[in-house]
């Protein structure tokens, strides 16, 4: 089984600022098959990013995803206050079959 | 632009059997896959199992043994049953849909609670 392991657990930034969020598999993976998502309080989780890099259907630009083998960033530009939420990071192809991280809780500093 | 939305008993006693249901409005059923997860409180998510158009399941090892998931195209409707739930089986769960490797659509979630 592929272990996803997310830091920090918790961010704190201002918004306007830059937020980068880590992903680490404990094993190397396919960049095809890493996905974001952003969950606000009480909402269903939203498909940020899938293969590792390509943006979902409205997802503002000030989102990138990078990474390969082990690690995969989230970065998130020019903080917007609707950014703050929590951040999973979600891979496939591993057993079971779709694994989550435990997740980055941006928060307003 | 699809839709998907749940309903199901939201309060079970230890022992019984969780059914939830799944709608799909407004979009194609055949071609994707169709997943539901779950999420106990102030925790992360957990992939329970998927279903696609023609009824072929995958499920997580950890919950096979009690899960099914079962589709009914004619309604564009997917089922999840849990049997023998506990209070660790409290949690919200969501369907969504899924390309192979991802979900980019999610229903609004139900709270099933699990307590004598």
């Amino acid at each position: 089984e592929i272990v996803l392991t997310q830091s920090p657990g918790t961010l704190s930034l201002s918004p306007g600022e830059r937020a980068t969020l880590s992903c680490r598999a404990s094993q190397s993976v396919s960049s095809s098959y890493l996905a974001w998502y952003q969950q606000k309080r009480g909402q269903a989780p939203r498909l940020l990013i899938y293969g590792a890099s390509s943006r979902a259907t409205g997802i503002p630009d000030r989102f990138s995803g990078s990474g390969f083998g082990t690690h995969f960033t989230l970065t998130i530009n020019r903080l917007d206050p609707e950014d703050f939420a929590v951040y999973y990071c979600q891979l496939y192809g591993s057993s079971p079959m779709y694994t989550f991280g435990q997740g980055t809780k941006l928060e307003i500093k | 632009q699809v839709q998907l939305q749940q309903w199901g008993a939201g309060v079970l006693k230890p022992s019984e059997t969780l059914s939830l249901t799944c709608g799909v409005f407004g979009g194609s059923f055949s071609g994707y896959y169709w997943s539901w997860l779950r999420q106990p409180p102030k925790k992360g998510l957990e992939w329970i199992g998927r279903v696609n158009h023609s009824g072929f399941t995958k499920y997580n090892p950890s919950l096979e043994s009690r899960v099914t998931i079962s589709v009914d195209t004619s309604k564009n409707q997917l089922s999840l049953e849990l049997s023998s739930v506990t209070a660790a089986d409290t949690a919200v769960y969501y369907c969504a849909r899924g390309e192979v490797d991802y979900f980019d659509h999610w229903g609004q979630g139900t709270l099933v609670t699990v307590s004598s």
